[in-house]
């Protein structure tokens, strides 16, 4: 079945270490997001990427870091200078977010809690 | 700006029905849609509308766009326990890549 792989669903650092959240997609999707969602404050835009080596920042980018080198894959990596890393991680992916209807799809996400 | 609101919680009786609102901002050709996210878990698309519909159905689930308050509403039909979840608007504008999702409505219903 095609989907979108997040992993792992829960993550433990020690404050001042980068960790790297993967997202897999086996839809054939060109476009990938990533996402943090924190209580009572919805969805907030990381970073996308509408193409292979290609990413622009989201509203809230500082502290975070992507590469987009396959099709399939979208790695976030949360740096030491993320302010407030501990929260949830959602992956999503779309055909092509300029193109007709195309709504988001997403992964089951990664907590990451950062001690 | 785009901004995209909802109210934060709701309550129902089991058999009854929901109605979910959320107002946008953007007043350009805009898709609409409507996702569910269960707890630990990632959004599920539930529907979606363009705003150039007022209305669209699918089996328990009702969407109702009033363009010119740009307000958009879903009403869940015979709501069962099953449907406690958090219910997240979102909409983009045509042409662009960049998807505004609201806070979220957390329904709960009572049995």
């Amino acid at each position: 079945d095609g989907g979108i792989t997040q992993s792992p669903k829960y993550l433990f650092r020690k404050e001042g270490q980068n960790v790297t959240l993967s997202c897999e997609q086996n839809l054939n999707h060109d476009a990938m997001y990533w996402y943090r969602q924190d209580p009572g404050q919805g969805l907030r835009l990381i970073y996308y990427s509408q193409i292979v080596n290609d990413f622009q920042k989201g509203d809230i980018a500082e502290g975070y870091s992507v590469s987009r080198e396959k099709k399939e894959s979208f790695p976030l990596t949360v740096t030491s200078a993320q302010k407030n890393p501990t929260a949830f991680y959602l992956c999503a992916s779309t055909t092509g977010g300029g193109v007709n209807n195309s709504p988001l799809h997403f992964g089951n996400g990664t907590r990451l809690t950062v001690t | 700006g785009e901004d995209v609101e909802q109210s934060l919680f709701l309550s129902v009786r089991e058999g009854d029905s929901s109605v979910i609102n959320c107002t946008y901002t953007d007043s350009s050709s805009t898709y609409l849609y409507w996702y569910k996210q269960e707890p630990g878990a990632g959004l599920q698309l539930l529907t979606y509308i363009f705003s150039n519909m007022d209305m669209k159905q699918d089996q328990r689930l009702t969407v109702l766009l009033n363009k010119k308050d740009k307000h958009l509403s879903l009403r869940i039909a015979d709501t069962q326990t099953g449907d406690s979840a958090i219910y997240f608007c979102a909409e983009r504008s045509r042409g662009t890549y960049k998807y505004i999702f609201g806070t979220g409505t957390r329904l709960k219903v009572l049995a």
